[in-house]
């Protein structure tokens, strides 16, 4: 496709459960970024792939998250455990430069996460 | 940790009204700053890439300025229309690290 595609769109836990959240950025895109929003809020940096090497972890919360991008292309976002507090879009983005500051990133339409 | 600050929260225009607001961030270590539009039910939209003291970027009706000895930028809507409604995000990057530290947003609403 064109553009960054996220899935699912909208996900419901119970709290505990584990759940993946996969993007597939566009074609060609080196950079790949994953953003947690929470409402009202702008989005709040997770973790920073360039290719499948993950440059920067920093944001993620706890170790509960895991995200993994073992061909450079399509990744995934784990959440283990999953608690209420984890409830927000979880948006993911993709950047055709290397270091990505300079190149706009292009962010998918997001998955909602709703832990009940 | 960044502090990228954006006002007001909110703003609510008549059609045809020209509005602006702002996006302040740390005026040290500045690389790029981003200005997103996000409407309802639809991805964030970038709209321009700032990396100049003095730049200004324009795109129709909208425009941005960038202050980086100060540490901040202005994103103006001429003639404001009921589309332009959206969230509008700026995002602040420094040298050397991939990830974009973003604001709250501007919620802008323009009534017809």
């Amino acid at each position: 496709g064109a553009g960054v595609s996220q899935s699912p769109r909208y996900k419901v836990a119970k709290r505990g459960q584990d759940v993946a959240l996969r993007c597939d950025p566009i074609s060609g895109h080196v950079s790949l970024f994953w953003y947690q929003q929470a409402l009202g809020q702008g989005p709040e940096f997770l973790t920073y792939f360039q290719n499948e090497a993950q440059l920067d972890k920093s944001g993620l919360p706890s170790d509960r998250f895991f995200a993994e991008r073992p061909e450079g292309s399509v990744s995934t976002l784990k959440i283990q455990r999953t608690q209420q507090e984890d409830s927000a879009v979880y948006l993911c983005a993709s950047s055709l430069a290397v270091a990505g500051a300079n190149s706009p990133l292009h962010f998918g339409n997001g998955t909602r996460l709703t832990v009940t | 940790i960044l502090n990228v600050e954006q006002s007001p929260q909110s703003l609510h225009v008549q059609e045809g009204d020209s509005t602006n607001f702002t996006c302040s961030f740390p005026s040290s270590n500045f690389y790029a700053l981003h200005w997103y539009r996000w409407e309802t039910a639809k991805s964030p939209e970038a709209l321009f890439v700032m990396t100049l003291n003095g730049d200004e970027k324009k795109k129709g009706r909208i425009s941005a300025t960038l202050n980086t000895k100060e540490g901040y930028s202005y994103l103006y809507i001429k003639g404001s229309q009921p589309e332009d409604s959206a969230t509008y995000l700026c995002a602040f990057n420094t040298p050397n690290a991939g990830k974009s530290t973003f604001g709250d947003g501007t919620t802008l609403t323009v009534k017809p």
